[in-house]
């Protein structure tokens, strides 16, 4: 119940694609779903987050949508650039704590 | 800036060893967090504290332990080094929902 699982575990996209990585959940007592970014050599950085009260958010070309009674959420990177090249982790938030995804290995190509 | 800064880049120790790890938070928080980050696995939780000389297992607890005896600072301590603990060893604390990462320390275990 407390699993977060993420998919796909790798992706490669074109320079200017549609990037989409998807994560699923079953424990109900999740209440933020933050996405983070980690580049080689450094630590996640929160990327963009999403409360479970609302469908969709949108930060310039990342979009986390959320469908609450699939229990289900998903980032979509829009005109992907090699520099997004990065894994991605999702999030959920329970307790004061964060339960991760497995990541997913971005790669842009050019 | 929030920083974290983790002791070293890469380590490397003997099967036995007692190694520590040791992570620096600049922000005055409260959380502070300990994860192991495995291909495939995503970040798994080790240990957490919530405020001075407290601390919580998390999932993966057996073979480490944690010291907080400062507000700043949050030790990971593996007691006997086994080479199943090779990993990427990251450091977190926490404001509201947002954890903020150190760069990580490489531990390899030979």
């Amino acid at each position: 119940q407390q699993q977060v699982k993420q998919s796909p575990q790798s992706l490669i996209v074109q320079k200017g694609g549609i990037s989409i990585i998807n994560c699923a959940y079953e424990n109900t007592a999740f209440d933020y779903f933050p996405w983070y970014q980690q580049f080689p050599g450094k630590g996640p950085a929160l990327l963009i987050a999403i409360r479970p009260d609302v469908s969709e958010k949108k930060e310039g070309r990342f979009t986390i949508s959320f469908n609450k009674s699939a229990k289900q959420f998903s980032l979509h990177i829009m005109d992907s650039q090699p520099g997004d090249s990065a894994t991605y982790f999702c999030a959920a938030h329970t307790g004061g704590k964060l339960i991760f995804g497995q990541g997913t290995e971005l790669s842009v190509k050019p | 800036d929030v920083k974290v800064t983790q002791s070293s880049r890469y380590l490397v120790k003997r099967t036995g060893e007692k190694v520590f790890l040791e992570c620096v938070q600049d922000m005055d928080h409260e959380n502070m967090f300990w994860y192991r980050q495995d291909p495939g696995l995503g970040l798994r939780l080790i240990y957490f504290s919530y405020d001075v000389k407290m601390k919580e297992k998390g999932d993966i607890p057996e073979g480490y332990s944690v010291s907080r005896e400062k507000k700043e600072r949050f030790s990971l301590i593996l007691e006997s080094a086994s080479t199943n603990q090779t990993s990427m060893y990251l450091c977190a604390s926490r404001l509201s929902h947002e954890q903020y990462f150190g760069p990580g320390t490489r531990l390899t275990v030979t």
